[in-house]
Parts: C-alpha cells; sequence; structure tokens
C-alpha cells in the first residue's frame, strides 16, 4: 500500500518559516494536500491540489510538490499555527482513495 | 454550507459491528461530483481513511481494512453509513465522516468517540 512519511516534530519561532515535508514514492505525480488539526477539532484543508489555498486560509500558508516530496510552509508562523498538520495524497487513476501522512506536530515556541 | 454530522453508540462490545451514520445537510450525496467517506483516528494517534463511496456505486477500501467494512449510501435520506464487522480494541477511534472532492477531503464532521470494550 501507498506510504507518505512526515517528521513527527517541528519547533518553529514566533515570526519564523516552518516547513514540513512529506515524502511518498512519485507523490509529485499525484495531488497532495495539507489539513491542520488542532486538539478537539476535525482537520481542516489548508492546501489542496499542491499549493491551492481554500477560502479563509492565510497566505502565510503555502505548498508544493514534485518529485518525491510535497511541502508546507508557514510563513511568519503564529501561536495560532501550532497544531498537528497533515499531509494527504489522491491519485486520479483510484478517484476514492485518500492516504494520509504520519503527522507532525508543529510546536511554536 | 455543507454539514456533515456522525451518529451512532458510543461503544461496542467485541466482537460485534459497529455501525455510524453520516447526515448531510446543504448539499445531496447525490451529486456524482463527489465521494463520501470515513476517516478514523485513534485516540492520540494520526489520521486513517476507511473508504469512500460515490454516488455511481464506486467504492474503495482501504486493503487492510475491506475484509470487514462495508460503506453504504441512501440517497433518499442524505445519509451514508459505515459497518466495520468482528471489531477488536484497535478499533476504538474517533470516527469521521466527509466528503471527497478531486484531491481533499473538504468538508467534514465533527466526529464521533466509539469505544470497543466489553
Amino acid at each position: 500500500s501507498y506510504e507518505l512519511t512526515q517528521p513527527p516534530s517541528v519547533s518553529v519561532s514566533p515570526g519564523q518559516t516552518a516547513t514540513i515535508t512529506c515524502s511518498g514514492d512519485k507523490l509529485g505525480d499525484k495531488f497532495a494536500c495539507w489539513y491542520q488539526q488542532k486538539p478537539g477539532q476535525s482537520p481542516l484543508v489548508v492546501i489542496y491540489q499542491d499549493s491551492k489555498r481554500p477560502s479563509g486560509i492565510s497566505d502565510r500558508f503555502s505548498g508544493s510538490n514534485s518529485g518525491n516530496t510535497a511541502t508546507l510552509t508557514i510563513s511568519g508562523t503564529q501561536s495560532l499555527d501550532e497544531a498537528d498538520y497533515y499531509c494527504q495524497a489522491w491519485d486520479s487513476s483510484t478517484p476514492g482513495v485518500y492516504v494520509f501522512g504520519t503527522g507532525t506536530k508543529v510546536t511554536v515556541l | 454550507q455543507l454539514q456533515l454530522q456522525e451518529s451512532g453508540p458510543g461503544l461496542v462490545k467485541p466482537p460485534e459491528t459497529l455501525s455510524l451514520t453520516c447526515t448531510v445537510s446543504g448539499g445531496s450525496i447525490s451529486s456524482s461530483s463527489y465521494y463520501w467517506g470515513w476517516i478514523r483516528q485513534p485516540p492520540g494517534k494520526g489520521l486513517e481513511w476507511i473508504g469512500s463511496m460515490s454516488y455511481s456505486g464506486n467504492t474503495y477500501y482501504k486493503l487492510s481494512l475491506k475484509s470487514r467494512v462495508t460503506i453504504s449510501l441512501d440517497p433518499s435520506k442524505n445519509q451514508f453509513s459505515l459497518k466495520v464487522r468482528s471489531v477488536t480494541a484497535a478499533d476504538t477511534a474517533v470516527y469521521y465522516c466527509a466528503r471527497g472532492s478531486t484531491g481533499d477531503l473538504d468538508y467534514w464532521g465533527q466526529g464521533t468517540l466509539v469505544i470497543v470494550s466489553s
């Protein structure tokens, strides 16, 4: 089965840039998206189709996807960005399959 | 605004069947453009996609769960359901329903905790 690997944790100082990677075989050939999940809440899409931002999501969030790695970048990180982040891959050949990454805890120190 | 709401028993005994329903409001599950899916999250752990189904009947399940899981749609009630058979403690999790779009799951329910225990 397809697997996506993320670093367990990322620490960042307020105002700095946080970078979270998501690795999977030929991930760049698929769509990648990113979810933010705060304690007790449902996941929220912050990046979809590799680099698009849903309405209402801060432009501090950006994404890219190429080769075997998708990346979520949070610029000017704020305390409210502290959360778990999950990548997810989607392949048009299996349109009902949504594979999640292992998750990354972002801590704003 | 589309809303999804999970419902079902919060406690299930092993090895019975876990049954959950997701009620959709603000939109129709009869749209051919979307998949309707279930995701779970064991306490303190990550997200696990369980399976998805489209209105046209296309169904996908996570391979490791395929033998125990069934997803069905009830367009007359604008609901879809999940059944997990022969549950064990490992099936204890928060279960979410969600709408699957091109590339992502764009609308989620609030989640419901299901504990498997005798």
